[in-house]
C-alpha cells in the first residue's frame, strides 16, 4: 500500500460545480499537507499547502487535512474550464529531509 | 526567469542505447531533484543535489542509472543501457530551500524506450 493513496479518476463534472478531491495517507508523522496541479504534459506546480489540521482558502479553493482520519481534501467551487488537469496530493513530515510523499494524481475534467 | 529547462522534450530510443536528459535549474536555487512519473507508481523521487552535491540517490532503481551536477546550473541523468521498462516522464525540479513547497518543476522529458 502506497503511504498516498488517490483515486486515479477521471473525475468529470461540468463547469460550475462544486468538485471535491480527496487523498488518504498511512503515516501519522506527515505535517506538511500540500496540493499541486499538473496540466497535460506540464510539470507539477504548487496549488497550496497546509500545515498540521484545519482549513486553508485560496480564492476558489479550500484545503481540508483531517488527521484523526488521515484524510485530505480540495474543493474547488465554481469550477473552469481551466481547471482541467490532474491534481496530486503531497505530503511530508516536518524534520528530517522534508522529501515530500506523492500520491498518484486525480484526473479532473470539467466541460463546458 | 525561464523557469527550469528541461531537454530534450522527447526522447524515443532502443533498447540497450544510452540516454541523457538534462536540466537547467533557476539561478539561486541550491537544491535540484530528479522525478520519475509513470502511470502505475505515480511521481518517484530518484535523486536530489544541495549545492552540486549529491544528498540522497537511494531512489535511484538501478546501477543503470546515475546522475550528475557539475555546476549550478546544470544537471545531467544517465542511463546506460536504457530498457522499456524505463520509458516514463522524467522531470526535475529546482528550490531554493529543501522544503517541498519551494519546488519548481520543468516541462519534463518524455522517454519511451522500444
Amino acid at each position: 500500500q502506497k503511504e498516498v493513496e488517490q483515486d486515479p479518476g477521471p473525475l468529470s463534472v461540468p463547469e460550475g460545480a462544486i468538485v471535491s478531491l480527496n487523498c488518504t495517507y498511512s503515516n501519522s508523522a506527515f505535517q506538511y499537507f500540500m496540493w499541486y496541479r499538473q496540466y497535460s504534459r506540464k510539470g507539477p506546480e504548487l496549488l497550496m499547502y497546509t500545515y498540521s489540521s484545519g482549513n486553508k482558502e485560496d480564492g476558489r479553493f479550500t484545503a481540508q487535512v483531517d488527521k484523526s482520519s488521515k484524510y485530505i481534501s480540495l474543493f474547488i467551487r465554481d469550477s473552469q474550464p481551466s481547471d482541467s488537469a490532474t491534481y496530486l496530493c503531497a505530503n511530508t513530515a516536518p524534520r528530517g529531509s522534508y522529501i515530500p510523499t506523492f500520491g498518484r494524481g486525480t484526473s479532473l475534467i470539467v466541460h463546458p | 526567469d525561464a523557469g527550469v529547462i528541461q531537454s530534450p522534450r522527447h526522447e524515443v530510443t532502443e533498447m540497450g542505447q544510452e540516454v541523457t536528459l538534462r536540466c537547467k535549474p533557476i539561478s539561486g536555487h541550491d537544491y535540484l531533484f530528479w522525478y520519475r512519473q509513470t502511470m502505475m507508481r505515480g511521481l518517484e523521487l530518484l535523486i536530489y543535489f544541495n549545492n552540486n552535491v549529491p544528498i540522497d540517490d537511494s531512489g535511484m532503481p538501478e546501477d543503470r542509472f546515475s546522475a550528475k551536477m557539475p555546476n549550478a546550473s546544470f544537471s545531467t541523468l544517465k542511463i546506460q543501457p536504457s530498457e522499456p521498462r524505463d520509458s516514463a516522464v522524467y522531470f526535475c525540479a529546482s528550490s531554493p530551500t529543501v522544503h517541498p513547497t519551494g519546488y519548481t518543476f520543468g516541462s519534463g522529458t518524455r522517454l519511451t524506450v522500444v
